[in-house]
């Protein structure tokens, strides 16, 4: 059974950094490109950011480029999430998704999500 | 790619047949996904591929389309379908979501 665990979420100040953790099992990470998604309080779903299945390829949202930075740890089986210069805006349940292959695709699992509020 | 879905809230009864529309703003050929979210819970893959069922999804749940219209259709909704559903592109980056359709009890 795929199973995503979503870690690091918490309340920081605007202009201050996180860290987020999405731990996987039940399949091969390598072999699939994971995401991440937010989703502010009642909107709807935003994707943030990509990452292939060697790591070798990542993609951002624009709302995010510059400031965030997904990598993982294939060893680990964990994805990661570097937020810095955080803003009011990404106050929102951030969720990693398992994609369907190692290039991409539609998301075929999810984890329940970290909350982040950045809010001084 | 920009996606949007129509209406933004669905009105419906228990029984009824059901249909979301998702339009992107250019060709995506056959690279949608549709997704169930009920509050406070992740959202489920219910279609990709435009028109392919995900294991254990009921039947009553198909998808249809391609290139820049598509649609999801519930051929007789359920109580437990009441839910917001999303539509995805992932025929090239930035993926992109619908903004979503609410379907409620009339």
């Amino acid at each position: 059974e795929v199973q995503l665990l979503e870690s690091g979420g918490g309340l920081v100040q605007p202009g201050g950094s996180l860290r987020l953790s999405c731990a996987a099992s039940g399949f091969t990470f390598s072999s699939h490109a994971m995401t991440w998604v937010r989703q502010a309080p009642g909107k709807g779903l935003e994707w943030v950011s990509s990452i292939s299945g060697s790591g070798g390829n990542t993609y951002y949202a624009d709302s995010v480029k510059g400031r965030f930075t997904i990598s993982r740890d294939n060893s680990k089986n964990t994805l990661y999430l570097q937020m810095n210069s955080l803003r009011a805006e990404d106050t929102a349940v951030y969720s990693c998704a398992k994609a369907w292959v190692e290039s991409g695709g539609y998301f075929d699992n999810w984890g329940q999500g970290t909350l982040v509020t950045v809010s001084s | 790619i920009q996606m949007t879905q129509s209406p933004s809230t669905l009105s419906a009864s228990v029984g009824d047949r059901v249909t979301i529309t998702c339009r992107a703003s250019q060709s995506i050929s056959e690279w949608l996904a549709w997704y169930q979210q009920k509050p406070g819970k992740a959202p489920n893959l219910l279609i990709y591929k435009a028109s392919s069922l995900e294991s254990g999804v009921p039947s009553r749940f198909s998808g249809s389309g391609s290139g820049t219209e598509f649609t999801l259709t519930i051929s007789s909704l359920q109580p437990d379908d009441f839910a917001t559903y999303y539509c995805q592109q992932f025929n090239s980056y930035p993926v992109s979501f619908g903004p979503g359709t609410k379907v409620d009890l009339k």
